[in-house]
């Protein structure tokens, strides 16, 4: 069965600090997406990233960049110099691939709360 | 980008009424829609897969009869909670999938059912 474990439940840093969410996933697929959401109080989900089981490389995107590592079956977040509207709740995701895409039907993480302080 | 429109926002109704909530792909025809319910400070669960045309496919423990779940275009599902109950107060939020491949979510509905 598909499972997506994030150990963290509340995170509190001060703002500039970084911070890393972990996200550790069970899978049996050899093919699987992994992700990321973000979902600020406002409750809609902004999708961050979506990275394939064959793609280990470790990408970086402005403050963010993500680990992925399938040895240890973790893609962790890390949010360099952390802002207060970083403040949200983080969903890591993983989704079965078929037919050459994602099915998109997720499996979510229970989510880390991220509180940066000012 | 993709958008999905999801309304209403915000919906409170009395016990034993039944709430439609709408999910439409603005700018894209998606084949599958999806829809979650997320309890206050849980996580997103996976109701169940809608896709146009045919029946839905409803995820362990999810009531069909409950949970009617209706994908007449390529671009409208709707959820409808029948016979809505206190305990059905939550927040669910609908996706939608861009050629198998982007997955755009709703900006979700928050039931409360008095």
């Amino acid at each position: 069965a598909q499972k997506v474990t994030q150990a963290q439940t509340e995170i509190s840093v001060v703002e500039k600090e970084d911070v890393t969410l972990d996200c550790v996933y069970e899978t049996r697929d050899t093919t699987y997406y992994l992700f990321w959401y973000k979902q600020p109080p406002s409750g809609e989900l902004v999708f961050l990233i979506r990275r394939n089981s064959f793609d280990e490389q470790n990408e970086i995107s402005g403050r963010y960049s993500w680990n992925f590592q399938k040895s240890t079956s973790s893609f962790n977040f890390t949010i360099t110099a952390s802002q207060v509207v970083d403040s949200a709740v983080y969903f890591c995701a993983l989704s079965e691939a078929r037919y050459g895409g994602a099915t998109n039907k997720l499996i979510f993480g229970t989510g880390t709360l991220l509180a940066v302080q000012p | 980008g993709a958008v999905v429109s999801q309304h209403p926002s915000r919906v409170i109704c009395k016990s034993g009424t039944s709430v439609k909530i709408e999910c439409r792909s603005l700018d894209f025809q998606a084949t599958t829609m999806f829809w979650y319910r997320q309890f206050p400070k849980q996580s997103l669960m996976l109701m169940a897969t809608s896709n146009e045309g045919s029946k839905a496919t409803y995820e362990q423990g999810v009531e069909k009869d409950k949970f009617l779940i209706n994908h007449a275009s390529l671009t409208l599902s709707t959820l409808t909670v029948t016979s809505a109950h206190p305990e059905d107060s939550s927040f669910y939020i609908c996706s939608a999938s861009l050629r198998n491949e982007k997955l755009f979510f709703g900006s979700g509905t928050q039931l409360s059912v008095l």
